[in-house]
């Protein structure tokens, strides 16, 4: 059984960081892209982070240059360094497997239970 | 980015009556298009991926149908556990996008 469990959200200051982390278990966590994908309160999903098996990664231009995402395959872990963070980064964010790498990428198989981000001064 | 167009926003139905949740996409997402469910306090789950095909698990009661722009999800005969927000994601395009979201609620 595939499982994901977030960890490392909470409340940030304006202009602050969070990282954020991912276990991952119960498939081949070195062969799968993994996503992570963000809700705001009360609002809709959006795609904010995808990476490759071999670390290519791509952003959502709201999160450019401002998120990295990494994983450790050694560890079946996912990370989110947010950096410069905004009020309108406030969500729940999801971490959620996005396929094998014979695939295309660009769906979400299974997903985290969330972590909340909260950007307040 | 593709923008996804859901309708109703708010479909309401009694249990055992089928329901039909539409999308439309800005442009051509050939059938590059899935579909989730999502209840209160819970993560978002894959129901259809690829237009038609359902994920592992997913009740045959569910089924999605569509190609280019307009896409539909359709559950045969809705059981209480079907109320939910849907929604619709296109993977055609880079960025991956979401719709909105059809609130689908108990009548």
């Amino acid at each position: 059984e595939v499982q994901l469990v977030e960890s490392g959200g909470g409340l940030a200051q304006p202009g602050g960081s969070l990282r954020l982390s991912c276990a991952a278990s119960g498939f081949t966590f070195s062969s799968n892209y993994m996503n992570w994908v963000r809700q705001a309160p009360g609002k809709g999903l959006e795609w904010v982070s995808l990476i490759y098996a071999g670390g290519a990664s791509y952003y959502a231009d709201s999160v450019k240059d401002r998120f990295t995402i990494f994983r450790d395959n050694s560890k079946n872990a996912l990370f989110l360094q947010m950096n410069s963070l905004r009020p309108e980064d406030t969500a729940v964010y999801y971490c959620a497997r996005g396929g094998d790498y014979h695939d295309s990428p660009g769906y979400f198989f299974e997903w985290g239970q969330g972590t909340l981000v909260t950007v307040s001064s | 980015e593709t923008v996804l167009t859901q309708s109703p926003a708010t479909l309401s139905l009694s249990p055992g009556e089928r329901a039909t949740l539409s999308c439309r996409a800005s442009q051509s997402v050939i059938t590059y298009l899935a579909w989730y469910q999502q209840k209160p306090g819970q993560a978002p789950r894959l129901l259809i991926y690829d237009g038609s095909n359902r994920a592992t698990g997913i009740p045959a009661r569910f089924s999605g149908s569509g190609s280019g722009t307009d896409f539909a999800l359709t559950i045969s005969s809705l059981e209480p556990e079907d109320f939910a927000v849907y929604y619709c994601q296109q993977r055609s395009n880079w960025p991956p996008t979401f719709g909105q979201g059809t609130r689908l609620e108990i009548k």
